[in-house]
């Protein structure tokens, strides 16, 4: 499978503060970006995503940066809730939208 | 709007014997996949279906795996025999066709003992 490398594998942030999550490809030919947010017991939740021609996209708290250059991209939430306290996957589409996910990072928000 | 819907929740079985995950996609969506997600990893796409025919199954170990989707609707996955290393949540998604996104459903949690 086309891979998707992620990190970190897990981030603690206090309430209010900005968790970053980073993740890196190598095929070119992938043509969307997504992450995903799964909370235990639950699948995976589509959170926002961005095509490879935009390098920023903001939706509420959440914003994607993307560099093409670099083949990178990464997530941040701003003022974390505990809410988010969830596992967050990056991801990649290929071949008739098919998904290549990152490992994940788990993310515990701290009142 | 149903979600995907996905069953059993949660199966234990021993080692060699046989099992079968169900799942429903969103009503109208032609494309399901299968994904599996070892514990602390990311889901891994095993079988892609559009309609009732198989559109991906490059990563499906089809010595023991098979899977099928009946009349472009339902599908089942099933492991048979089963190893401990199929220990995994089993995730089933849908889509419409020509659109990117993929709804997730809760996922069948296999314990393999």
């Amino acid at each position: 499978q086309q891979q998707v490398k992620q990190s970190p594998q897990s981030l603690i942030v206090q309430k209010g503060g900005i968790s970053i999550i980073n993740c890196a490809y190598e095929n070119t030919a992938f043509d969307y970006f997504p992450w995903y947010q799964q909370f235990p017991g639950k699948g995976p939740a589509l959170l926002i995503a961005i095509r490879p021609d935009v390098s920023e996209k903001k939706e509420g708290r959440f914003t994607i940066s993307f560099n093409k250059s670099a083949k990178q991209f990464s997530l941040h939430i701003m003022d974390s809730q505990p809410g988010d306290s969830a596992t967050y996957f990056c991801a990649a589409t290929y071949n008739d939208y098919k998904l290549s996910f990152g490992a994940g990072t788990t993310v515990t928000v701290r009142a | 709007e149903a979600g995907v819907a996905q069953s059993p929740r949660y199966k234990i079985i021993e080692k060699r014997q046989s099992v079968a995950f169900w799942c429903n996609p969103i009503s109208g969506h032609a494309t399901l996949y299968w994904y599996q997600q070892i514990l602390g990893q990311g889901p891994k796409l095993l079988i892609q279906f559009q309609n009732n025919g198989v559109v991906d199954d490059s990563q499906l170990p089809k010595d023991r795996f098979s899977a099928e989707r009946l009349k472009g609707v339902d599908s089942t996955l099933k492991i048979q025999p089963a190893k401990l290393e199929d220990s995994a949540v089993y995730l089933c998604a849908s889509s419409s066709t020509a659109i990117w996104t993929q709804y997730f459903g809760p996922g069948t949690r296999l314990l393999v003992l």
